[in-house]
């Protein structure tokens, strides 16, 4: 069964820095999402992204946060500069519709030092 | 706005037992989705059921199955048969076309041998 692919599965990054964490959506999806889950608490929408733009942000995305669809297989969200706060694990997710089930990717776990 | 609310955070259920999982929900929309994701310790996210709020059959899968009261807003989600496996963090979510999940603060659940 086709999965959606998260990597690096966990990273360790020094408070100030930039981080990109890599996501392969399911091939045939359009609609591509992050999520945001601190330890301890639920699933928070960051962002969606369809037809190569935003197509709706939580207050959580603010300027720090960017997303990406470089080549069409990769979606990538990347934190311009990190804070200790963003320690969290992180989601990617696609659609194959607006009205389909989002399958998940297995996380990428951010600490921030 | 929509919100998601699961009352119980942890709930505890003797292996080949029934456990029912509640979830309420607020919404002014008319078409929309309803899920439950289980969230092992390995922290992925993995669909268990799915309901469409326009149909008025309850969803099945196996051993899992929801009671949904469209009027009440309310989507439980019933666990037979229960095993060691089912051991999880269990969220509720909802989502209306091509929009973002909202989750519910989750049920975390022990099945115990």
């Amino acid at each position: 069964e086709p999965e959606v692919t998260q990597t690096p599965s966990h990273q360790v990054t020094q408070m100030g820095q930039e981080v990109i964490l890599r996501c392969v959506p399911i091939s045939n999806h359009l609609y591509f999402y992050w999520y945001r889950q601190i330890l301890g608490q639920k699933v928070e929408f960051l962002v969606s992204f369809y037809n190569n733009e935003i197509s709706e942000k939580s207050e959580i995305f603010d300027d720090q946060f960017s997303v990406e669809r470089p080549d069409g297989s990769n979606f990538t969200l990347k934190i311009r500069s990190t804070k200790l706060e963003d320690s969290a694990m992180y989601f990617c997710a696609s659609g194959e519709t607006g009205d389909q089930p989002q399958h998940f990717g297995d996380g990428t776990r951010l600490s921030i030092l | 706005a929509q919100t998601v609310t699961q009352s119980q955070p942890e709930m505890s259920v003797q292996e080949a037992e029934t456990v029912t999982l509640s979830c309420t929900y607020d919404t002014s929309e008319s078409n929309y989705y309803l899920f439950w994701y289980k969230q092992p310790p390995s922290r992925q996210m993995i669909l268990v059921i799915r309901q469409e709020a326009y149909k008025q059959q309850n969803a099945t899968e196996n051993r899992f199955s929801v009671n949904f009261q469209k009027a009440a807003k309310s989507f439980s989600l019933k666990i037979s048969d229960s095993q060691l496996g089912d051991t999880a963090m269990y969220f509720c979510a909802f989502m209306y076309t091509g929009n973002q999940f909202y989750f519910g603060t989750g049920t975390s659940l022990t099945v115990i041998p």
